[in-house]
């Protein structure tokens, strides 16, 4: 069974612009989640979508938005980019959704911003 | 609310010594806790996950940790370290109610494995 992919994998952008990355969870899993990475913060918690909606959501401001597609793919938008936007972004993606259930992450989104 | 400690950023030990790295975590709620790996560049992998079930979770690679309620730790522990363990490890809780707040992480500690 393939894992949890992300794309692009390496992102270069300036501030100002918006930026768009793609997460596709492993097949028949439901639940989507999205973290931020960065060496200050360490790992942060974006949001958790599971069919179509979003469900979980942390403390980030609105220009973090996400959605959620029928086949369980999911996109992270980031608008107005910062420097501190700059992180490793990664998914994780389960069956039925956080708590018990196993989080398996992809490789991440390694986005830097000009 | 809940939060994750991870005491040392840094742990060095020598190949075929005992590792240990230590975890300790607050929750308003019983909490499950998992222990993650991240090789460089690459994502998580998940060790071993604590679900309120035996408090001593086996996990990959030879590593277990012990839930203790009265201490509020789960240290990691592997009894013979091998050089491919050298890697970032981090603790991590969420609680039993629904995951409203996602996973909590710790800051992280990098195991450096001395030949």
């Amino acid at each position: 069974k393939a894992g949890v992919t992300q794309t692009p994998r390496y992102l270069i952008k300036t501030r100002g612009q918006q930026v768009t990355l793609s997460c596709s969870p492993i097949s028949g899993h439901r639940s989507v989640s999205w973290y931020q990475q960065t060496p200050g913060q360490g790992l942060q918690f974006l949001f958790e979508y599971f069919s179509e909606t979003q469900r979980n959501k942390g403390n980030f401001p609105g220009r973090f938005s996400g959605r959620q597609f029928s086949n369980s793919r999911s996109e992270m938008n980031v608008s107005t980019l910062e420097l501190g936007d700059s992180a490793l972004y990664l998914c994780a993606s389960s069956l039925s959704g956080l708590s018990t259930d196993t989080q398996y992450f992809g490789p991440g989104t390694r986005l830097t911003v000009l | 609310a809940q939060s994750v400690t991870q005491l040392g950023s840094h742990v060095s030990v020598s190949e075929g010594a005992l590792v240990l790295l230590r975890c300790n975590y607050s929750s308003s709620v019983p909490p499950y806790l998992f222990w993650y790996v991240q090789y460089p560049n690459q994502g998580l992998q998940l060790l071993l996950k604590y679900t309120s079930a035996a408090t001593l979770v086996k996990g990959i690679n030879g590593f277990e940790a012990e839930f203790k309620k009265s201490e509020t730790s789960f240290h990691l522990t592997k009894p013979s370290a091998h050089m491919s363990d050298a890697a970032e490890y981090f603790c991590a809780v969420i609680d039993s109610g629904g995951g409203a707040d996602g996973l909590t992480f710790g800051k992280g500690t990098h195991l450096i494995i001395q030949p």
